[in-house]
């Protein structure tokens, strides 16, 4: 099964910044997920990265606030933009394997 | 739209009882469903998968049914240890990527 590193594991940011979150994939996958998981609730998936491709956003996401890179078959990045109190919560990568999904640690950011 | 249910939403039992943990589906067209163990402000850690096509699997003190038609999956925890406590996540794969429930979380007193 895939192993995924991702960091940063957590930040405080000030509002109005930018945060870049990367998850690097131990071997090549085509699609990789970006979820958020805000304060005692479940995840929400953000967005779809294929290589190569522009990623999918899910119903209230967009692109200019989470900005998505996906270089190559091992690695991407999620940036969160311009930075709220509100955008306070576990964000994590995830790809699927033949043993099911596997997650990155997540990165838990808070913006104050 | 595929949505995903987990009953209890928060459960606490002393050391070393049994005990269930229940998650349903609304659309039974799934390839899979997956359970997740979360720690507190942690990332999710795999359990079991249980594809559509198989009535359950078993992992140590762990057991996991799946009920596809009914839209139903169970997760049977066995001899429950304090390192158990955490939140359980019950996810669907179907058309879509992975669907979440809110989670069950589980507090074992020891």
């Amino acid at each position: 099964s895939a192993v995924i590193s991702q960091k940063p594991s957590r930040d405080i940011c000030q509002r109005g910044t930018s945060l870049t979150i990367q998850c690097q994939v131990d071997s090549q996958v085509t699609m990789m997920f970006w979820y958020r998981q805000q304060p005692g609730q479940s995840l929400t998936l953000i967005a779809t990265a294929n290589q190569g491709s522009e990623a999918t956003y899910e119903s209230g996401f967009v692109i200019d606030k989470f900005p998505i890179s996906r270089p190559n078959l091992t690695f991407s990045t999620l940036t969160v933009s311009n930075m709220s109190p509100e955008d306070s919560s576990i964000y994590l990568c995830s790809v699927p394997t033949d043993y099911g999904y596997t997650f990155g640690s997540g990165t838990r950011l808070t913006v104050v | 739209k595929q949505e995903v249910t987990q009953i209890p939403a928060a459960l606490s039992v002393p050391e070393g009882e049994n005990l269930v943990l229940n998650c349903s589906f609304t659309d039974s067209a799934i390839y899979n469903l997956q359970w997740f163990r979360q720690d507190p402000g942690k990332g999710l850690t795999s359990l079991l998968l249980i594809q559509s096509s198989q009535r359950e699997q078993t992992s140590g003190r762990l057991n996991a049914s799946l009920d596809k038609s009914s839209g139903r999956s169970t997760l049977y925890i066995a001899a429950s240890q304090p390192g158990d406590s955490a939140t359980y996540l019950c996810a669907v794969a179907g058309n879509t990527p992975l669907v979440f429930g809110k989670g069950t979380r589980l507090s074992v007193i020891a």
